[in-house]
């Protein structure tokens, strides 16, 4: 199975600085893409950002980038200027197809609180 | 926007119990999917659908069934619900071609079951 490895359950940051949220996977596949969801304590699940294996530069939304490392397996997701409003459960993904579908597999998720 | 829409937020059921979990999407989407969450083991694929009527199996689908009558909706069934089903449900929907930055998993808000 496809295993995606977030190995930070939690973590705290200082408003308005920086963070780093970590993300390995396994993969066999020469295309994948990666993506990462935000989970406010409402429950819903927000898209914030996607990377292409083969996509040359980083990704970047705003203040979200995407640090690729293809040869390492990681796609870390950098948070710049921390507001209040980040402080949620944040959770990586990357896609594999089966049976008709292309599904996403997540790891586990690391709970940002961000410390005014 | 894509809308999911969960028919229900909160549910407390019995052990023993029918229970239905309901699911809309208004975007004409071929594939859905439900999920559940638990803290400290991420989302894992319950069941997902690439078409009416059809039906494949997750990670975890021991337990539960699905239905897929019609193609907005998809339905997740537990036939005799037991304590070790109280979690968070998370219905999700999208386009049969692969995953991108433009076509991404959406979800809906969740339904958080309490089996007592």
């Amino acid at each position: 199975a496809q295993k995606i490895t977030q190995t930070q359950p939690g973590m705290f940051v200082q408003e308005k600085e920086a963070v780093t949220l970590d993300c390995t996977y396994d993969t066999s596949d020469p295309s994948y893409g990666l993506f990462w969801y935000k989970q406010p304590s409402s429950g819903e699940m927000i898209f914030l950002i996607y990377q292409g294996s083969y996509d040359q530069q980083n990704a970047t939304e705003g203040r979200y980038s995407l640090n690729f490392q293809k040869a390492r397996k990681s796609a870390n997701l950098v948070i710049s200027a921390s507001q209040l409003g980040d402080s949620a459960m944040y959770f990586c993904a990357r896609d594999h197809s089966g049976a008709g579908s292309y599904q996403l597999t997540f790891g586990k998720g690391t709970k940002l609180s961000v410390i005014p | 926007d894509v809308k999911v829409t969960q028919s229900s937020r909160y549910l407390v059921k019995r052990t023993g119990e029918k229970v239905f979990l309901e699911c809309v999407q208004d975007m004409d989407h071929e594939n859905m999917f439900w999920y559940r969450q638990d803290p400290g083991l991420g989302l894992r694929l319950i069941y997902f659908s690439y078409d009416v009527k059809m039906k494949e199996k997750g990670d975890i689908p021991e337990g539960y069934s699905v239905s897929r009558e019609k193609k907005e909706r998809f339905s997740l069934i537990l036939e005799s619900a037991s304590t070790n089903q109280t979690s968070m449900y998370l219905c999700a929907s999208s386009q049969p071609r692969q995953l991108s930055s433009g076509n991404t998993i959406y979800f809906g808000e969740g339904s958080w079951l309490t089996v007592v």
